[in-house]
This record gives structure tokens, sequence and C-alpha cells, in this order.
């Protein structure tokens, strides 16, 4: 098993571009979930999801849009790039009480 | 005001030095959890803790859960350097996990 997978690891975007960060995992957990960590506030829920057509928002949802259509994909759009969102994303999936997490996308925002 | 507060922040230790690092709160918890993240790479479980005073062991690291369920501590035996990284405690609350800043611990040769 690949585990969850995260794509791309580095980007820069300019003020104002949108992305999309990938995130999937083959472990047919139902439970996947974005985290955002910066330094001295650690990591903190963007969106999360419960299974496929089901999502929610976090502590911190403004600026981003997911959408779950299968149990293995869970992406996340940025929809016009900001500075305050230059960060390092993880997305997770968990089962029980375990999460696992993906390697994370470096993101900076000019 | 975050919901888990854990101390020290930063941590620098020679080698085969012993610590102890801290996971606080005002509140509640059925069970907590310890993280641990590499550079470069997302948070691995370590340990999960449900039963107040529970205290459990792997290999050179002991986690104990308080009697009331509000804290926790995670003790390291004569650290190595592999035991650099950051140290995070998490609880989860309904569908939502919360982490705590985390404790970054360096150990020099």
């Amino acid at each position: 098993n690949a585990g969850v997978t995260q794509t791309p690891k580095f980007q820069v975007l300019k003020t104002g571009q949108s992305m999309t960060l990938q995130c999937a995992q083959d472990m047919n957990h139902e439970y996947m979930s974005w985290y955002r960590q910066d330094p001295g506030m650690g990591l903190r829920l963007i969106h999360y999801s419960v299974g496929a057509g089901i999502t929610d928002q976090g502590e911190v949802p403004n600026g981003y849009n997911v959408s779950r259509s299968t149990t293995e994909d869970f992406p996340l759009r940025l929809l016009s790039a900001a500075p305050s969102q230059t960060s390092v994303y993880f997305c997770a999936s968990r089962r029980w009480d375990t999460q696992y997490f993906g390697p994370g996308t470096r993101l900076t925002v000019l | 005001t975050q919901l888990l507060e854990q101390s020290p922040q930063f941590l620098s230790i020679q080698e085969g030095e012993n610590l102890t690092v801290y996971c606080n709160s005002s509140s509640v918890f059925s069970s907590l959890q310890w993280y641990r993240q590499e550079p470069g790479e997302g948070p691995v479980l370590l340990v999960t803790v449900v039963t107040g005073g529970e205290v459990k062991k792997l290999k050179r690291l002991t986690f104990q859960f308080g009697d009331a369920r509000k804290d926790s501590s995670l003790h390291i035996t004569a650290a190595q350097p592999g035991d650099t990284g950051l140290y995070l405690c998490a609880v989860t609350s309904g569908s939502r996990l919360t982490f705590g800043e985390g404790t970054q611990l360096t150990v020099n040769p």
C-alpha cells in the first residue's frame, strides 16, 4: 500500500492564482482531512470528510474548497491564493482512532 | 486559547540525557494521542492513551495519561539523535482531531 500520497511536494504561486492540491489514499478509509501547519500554530484543520459526497468545515476553512467524489481522493482547492496561505499542507486519512498523514505540500504564495 | 498546551516549546539536549515533555488542558478527554513528526514528513502516531493514570511504554518512551484525563506526559530515557523531531499531542472531539503546538526536540550527539 502507498498509504496517503500528496502532490505536488512543492509549489510557488502568485497572489490571486488558483490551484488544486491532490491527495489520495489506498487504504479504503472513509475519513479524510486537510491540515495546514504554520510555525508556532501547530496543525490546524481546514476541511474534513467522513465519506464520499460528505464534507465539512474545520477550524480555518476560508479561502479553501474541497470535494469528495470518491473514497480515494480528497483534493483541496485554493480559489485565489493569498500570502497568508503560505504554509505546509498535510492530508490525512483515518481508521478508528489512528490518523495517517501524507508527506505534505509546501506552498509559497508571493 | 489553545485547547492543548504543550511545554516546553523547544528542548535541546545531549545524547544520553533524559527528558519529559508535557501536554496540558483544562478539559477532560476520553483519549489522547502522541505523534512524532520528522523534518519534511507528516506526523506519525506513537501511542493512544485512554484510561486515567494509564502508563504505556514504547521502548525508551514512556507515556502517561493524568488521573483526571486532562493532561499527559512523554518521558524519554537516554535520548538518542534519532529521537529528534516535533512531538505533538492530540485529542479527538467528535469528528475532529485537535493538535497542540508541539515540542521541538533536538538531541545532539
